[in-house]
Parts: C-alpha cells; sequence; structure tokens
C-alpha cells in the first residue's frame, strides 16, 4: 500500500515569507509526528497529534510554528515569517496507534530552503 | 531529558568484516529503543526494536541487545555488504506519558568497500 507522502518535495522561499508543508499518513494511522533534521543530524521531534488533536506540541521551537490536522489525515506544518535556520528537512511519521513501542512510518521529506 | 548518545561516523569497513556501532541512552523508566536506518536517496525505516531490558531485536543480520544496566543498545552484524552502506540513527521513545515521540541520536553513517 501506498507509504507517507509529503510534499513538496523541496521548497525555497525567502526570509519573513510564510510556507506550509503537508503530509498525507498511511491510511488507518491515528498517530502523527513532525520532526526536523538539521544537516548532520538526527531527527528532531516537532509535534505529535493523536487524532484530530496536538497531544504534544513540546518541540515546536517557537510561536512561528503551527501545525494542524484537522480531519485526522491530513496534516500541514506552517511557518511564518521564516528565517534561514529555518532550512531543514521537515520528515512527518505516522503509526498505526500511539503505543511507544509502535513503528512509525517515515516520509521521504520536505526539503525547505530560506534564503 | 532523555537523550541518545551514539558513536560518530564516518564507520569504513570492507566487505563481509564485523560491525559495531555503539549507542547509549539517558531516561526515565523503560523507553522503548530503536535503530532506524536511512539507505542513500530514501526516507528512514525501521531496522529493529526492542521494548524491554534483555530483548534482542533483529532483523536483515542485525541485532542489538536492550542492556539496562549498561543503558546501550549497541547494533551489531557479522558479515556486512556493500548494500548496507547508510546511515544509521539510534533512538528510544520514552516510557509512558502523553506523547510517543521518538527521540534520535545524531546518526552513524556506514560505508562498506568491496
Amino acid at each position: 500500500g501506498a507509504g507517507v507522502s509529503q510534499t513538496p518535495s523541496n521548497k525555497v522561499t525567502e526570509k519573513g515569507k510564510y510556507v506550509e508543508l503537508r503530509c498525507d499518513p498511511i491510511s488507518g494511522h491515528t498517530a502523527l509526528y513532525w520532526y526536523r533534521q538539521s544537516l548532520g543530524q538526527g531527527p528532531e521531534f516537532l509535534i505529535y497529534f493523536q487524532g484530530t488533536g496536538a497531544a504534544d506540541d513540546s518541540g515546536l521551537p517557537n510561536d512561528r510554528f503551527f501545525a494542524v490536522r484537522p480531519e485526522g489525515s491530513v496534516s500541514t506544518l506552517k511557518i511564518q515569517r521564516t528565517e534561514r535556520g529555518d532550512s531543514a528537512v521537515y520528515l512527518c511519521a505516522s503509526s498505526f496507534s500511539s503505543g511507544g513501542s509502535d513503528e512509525q512510518f517515515f516520509g521521504p521529506g520536505t526539503r525547505l530552503t530560506v534564503l | 531529558g532523555d537523550s541518545v548518545t551514539q558513536m560518530e561516523g564516518p564507520v569504513t569497513l570492507s566487505e563481509e568484516a564485523f560491525l559495531t556501532i555503539n549507542c547509549t541512552y539517558t531516561a526515565t523508566g523503560y523507553p522503548s529503543l530503536f535503530w532506524y536506518v536511512q539507505y542513500p536517496g530514501e526516507g528512514l525505516q525501521l531496522l529493529l526494536k526492542a521494548t524491554k531490558a534483555d530483548d534482542k531485536g533483529s532483523n536483515k543480520g542485525f541485532e542489538a541487545t536492550y542492556r539496562k544496566e549498561t543503558t546501550s543498545f549497541h547494533l551489531e552484524k557479522g558479515s556486512v555488504q556493500v548494500s548496507d552502506s547508510a546511515v544509521y540513527f539510534c533512538a528510544l521513545s520514552p516510557h509512558g506519558g502523553a506523547t510517543n515521540k521518538l527521540i534520535f541520536g545524531t546518526g552513524t553513517l556506514l560505508a562498506v568497500q568491496p
């Protein structure tokens, strides 16, 4: 079946602009995660959704970052007033449930470049 | 807070050599432990996992044992192949709480030469 998909695969924007990154999880997966991976680093947790609600947003770096999942499926990560330091690969993952040992399936990521 | 430390790379080996990539963790309670792999041009995928002390995860010839006494989860393979060249990430998922986020190490690049 289809895996996790993310669009766009690449996004180049200018400092100060607004961007939206989209994630389509695997059908039937209730848990959805966003991570950010900077060059040479491991993924860093941003936010976790269980269904439509954000169960843990403790990883969002500041109030410029926001994410939604209005119908419990597709999620959008929104970044306002982008800064050069926001440049990274943004990864989305989903899992069937919220169990701590459940496998998270990752998408290919969106590479964001802020000029 | 919870964290994962893994050996820095790159690790360069000849085909059929023995592989060890060290991983240690700091966590409260009893986390689940994972190794994820990222092959060139591909997304992260789960390699193996262990959910409690003394569990051994295994897949594709790779093994790792959850050692609570040494807070370690070292990855091993007896005979590596060129196709194993990838970046390997050790990760933990904290026990309990409202989130099941993964906390990753910085990754170890493995390059296997023919």
